[in-house]
């Protein structure tokens, strides 16, 4: 049981070019989020999704893209890639919704920076 | 607007004394307010969740209290370790219209980094 896991651990990009960050989880968790953490700051949510073909934006979706084909993967895309979209980007997913009781299980993080 | 403050920033303390972090949020219909530890590199993992009529609640050597009328909650780490080093997220979450829980509406603190020193 691997919990939540992204690809890739970091990454460089261009201005301009794209790029999928990856997320999968193995706890058959109907919910999954993107977060971006900036320094010093808190936790934004960029997407959700309540479970496959079904997705929400966030607090910050603007510049990204998400798909929930399957239950278990929850990618989120970059079109075209700025350097306000330098951050420690987190994928998570819970059993229920996020504000509920249930936990939320976060992954490792993509830590991405874009020059 | 919804916001959640933590204090202090950072603190460095020895090995073997405790220490209380605070959180004070405006968050409101609150629903449930959440700790959550973060090693660095790794992503936060839950160290306590409480609903509104919980006034502490205990993870082996971590305490937290809440006073929903005040708006505040404080994480207490007894006898710090080590591997207590890490930045500590106070999370609050929203109440629903409907009386429920919403999904994905929660707002973070932006942590409190505590160094543990031997």
């Amino acid at each position: 049981n691997a919990g939540v896991t992204q690809t890739p651990k970091f990454r460089i990009l261009k201005i301009g070019q794209s790029m999928t960050l990856q997320c999968t989880q193995d706890m058959n968790h109907n919910y999954m989020y993107w977060y971006r953490q900036d320094p010093g700051m808190g936790l934004k949510l960029i997407y959700y999704s309540v479970g496959a073909g079904i997705t929400d934006k966030g607090e910050v979706p603007n510049g990204y893209n998400v798909s929930r084909s399957t239950t278990e993967d929850f990618p989120l895309r970059l079109e075209l890639a700025a350097p306000s979209q330098t951050s420690v980007y987190f994928c998570a997913s819970s059993y229920t919704g996020g504000g509920g009781l249930y936990e939320q299980y976060f992954g490792p993080g993509t830590r991405l920076t874009v020059t | 607007k919804n916001q959640v403050e933590q204090s202090p920033q950072s603190l460095i303390i020895l090995e073997g004394k405790n220490c209380t972090l605070q959180c004070n949020y405006t968050v409101s219909p609150f629903s449930n307010l959440r700790w959550y530890k973060q090693d660095t590199g790794r992503g936060p993992v839950s160290l306590t969740i409480m609903t509104f009529s919980e006034n502490t609640k205990s993870n082996g050597r971590y305490t937290a209290t809440l006073d929903a009328d005040t708006k505040q909650s404080s994480l207490h780490i007894t006898a710090s370790q080590l591997s207590d080093s890490a930045s500590y997220i106070c999370v609050v979450s929203l109440l629903t219209n409907a009386g429920g829980t919403s999904y994905g509406k929660l707002t973070f603190g932006q942590g409190t980094i505590l160094t543990v020193h031997p």
